[in-house]
């Protein structure tokens, strides 16, 4: 079974430009989180989707949004990009949502704002 | 809310030694506690994870985790490490329901020959 897929792997973008990233879940896996990792904040969550519908957000800025798509794919969009943005952004899926429910990790996408 | 302490940054161990990675948590009610390891490069994978029952958990890799509630703490230990255990730990604590995770900075371990 193929793991979760994240596209693109490394990003470059200059602030004030906008970015979106890609996430592709496990076969089955309804929910999707996303994280954010940088090096002073550790792992940060971004926000849940599970059957196309947001069940979590996390305390960013509205120039954070994300959706969910009718095949379990997420896409996350960040607008307006400031030097802060630049981090690790992590995507996890599994099969529902709620603790008792394994989230499995993508290997990131590294976004780095000029 | 739940908070994550991992006191360590940095590790460094000799190949064969044995291993502690400290992590206490803050949280009002019983928690969940998860053990994560990110290789360079990788998303994280999940190592152990405590939900109830027996205080000393197995996991993958040949690690173990102790939940001690009068500590407020979730260590985790191997008896003897091998060079591909260098990598970053996570520690995360989670609640009943459907909030998330909140993750530890993390401690990276080093392993010297």
């Amino acid at each position: 079974k193929a793991g979760v897929t994240q596209t693109p792997r490394y990003l470059i973008k200059t602030r004030g430009q906008q970015v979106t990233l890609s996430c592709s879940p496990i076969s089955g896996h309804r929910s999707v989180s996303w994280y954010q990792q940088t090096p002073g904040q550790g792992l940060q969550f971004l926000f849940e989707y599970f059957s196309e519908t947001q069940r979590n957000k996390g305390n960013f800025p509205g120039r954070f949004s994300g959706r969910q798509f009718s095949n379990s794919r997420s896409e996350m969009n960040v607008s307006t990009l400031e030097l802060g943005d630049s981090a690790l952004y992590l995507c996890a899926s599994s099969l529902s949502t709620g603790i008792y429910n394994e989230q499995f990790f993508g290997p990131g996408t590294r976004l780095t704002v000029l | 809310a739940q908070s994550v302490t991992q006191p360590d940054i940095h590790i460094t161990v000799s190949e064969g030694a044995s291993l502690e990675l400290r992590c206490n948590y803050s949280y009002g009610a019983t928690p969940y506690l998860f053990w994560y390891v990110q290789s360079p490069g990788q998303g994280l994978q999940l190592l152990l994870k405590y939900f109830s029952g027996d205080t000393l958990v197995q996991g993958i890799k040949g690690f173990e985790a102790e939940f001690k509630r009068s500590q407020s703490s979730f260590n985790l230990r191997k008896p003897s490490v091998h060079w591909s255990d260098a990598a970053e730990y996570f520690c995360a604590v989670g609640a009943a329901g459907n909030t998330p995770l909140v993750f530890g900075k993390g401690t990276r371990l080093s392993v010297i020959a």
